[in-house]
């Protein structure tokens, strides 16, 4: 059973370019989250998602940022003309069920850099 | 706003001493998990502690669930250089549907 899996593990992108970050959650996860750590700090939820639907984006930043999880395929989270401040490590995670008893799975994370 | 606190920020022990991090929520949890995060990779869950005043052990790593479930803590017994990382806790978010973590705690262990 192959674990949450994150690709690129590294992506390097200029300002103003965009950054694509995809997560296929762990077979039979239909629940998955996207956090942001920063350098040097701890990881900061950013949206829930469930297949199509977007339950809680609470955690995104109101401009260039988007998440999707579509029906097939990978969810993907979407930056938009990136900032140097967009560099950080993005991890996604998956569980099985929402409840709040459920832990986590993360995968390896993307190191996204702009320069 | 809700805040899930974390001390000591880094910590440095001598490779045998013992290790303990602390966490403390500004609201009451419904659960606590741990996890860990070595250097440069991703967390990885620990523990969940549900009732109050719960205490689990894995074998040196002895956690702890507060009475008043606002607080928890992490010790370690006679730390290898194995146990070198960040541990946070992390608890539900209130009316929300994802996991507040902790500032979290940086391990070095020195051999």
């Amino acid at each position: 059973n192959a674990g949450v899996m994150q690709n690129p593990r590294h992506l390097v992108r200029r300002r103003g370019q965009e950054a694509r970050l995809r997560c296929s959650p762990m077979k039979g996860h239909s629940h998955v989250y996207w956090y942001r750590q920063l350098p040097e700090e701890g990881l900061k939820f950013m949206v829930y998602l469930q297949k199509e639907n977007i339950i809680d984006e609470s955690g995104m930043p109101k401009e260039r940022f988007s998440a999707e999880f579509p029906k097939e395929g990978p969810s993907i989270l979407r930056i938009q003309q990136v900032v140097r401040g967009d560099s950080a490590a993005y991890f996604c995670a998956s569980s099985p069920l929402n409840s709040d008893l459920d832990e986590q799975f993360f995968g390896p994370g993307t190191r996204l850099t702009v320069l | 706003g809700q805040q899930v606190m974390q001390i000591p920020q880094y910590q440095h022990v001598q490779e045998g001493e013992d290790f303990t991090t602390y966490c403390n929520s500004s609201t009451t949890l419904s659960n606590i998990q741990w996890y860990k995060q070595r250097p440069g990779g991703h967390p990885v869950f620990l523990i969940q502690l549900v009732k109050s005043g719960e205490v689990k052990k894995q074998k040196r790593l002895t956690f702890q669930f507060g009475e008043a479930k606002k607080n928890s803590s992490l010790h370690i017994t006679a730390t290898q250089t194995t146990d070198v990382g960040t541990y946070f806790c992390a608890g539900p978010q209130t009316g929300a549907n994802n996991l507040f973590f902790g500032t979290g705690t940086r391990l070095t262990v020195i051999p």
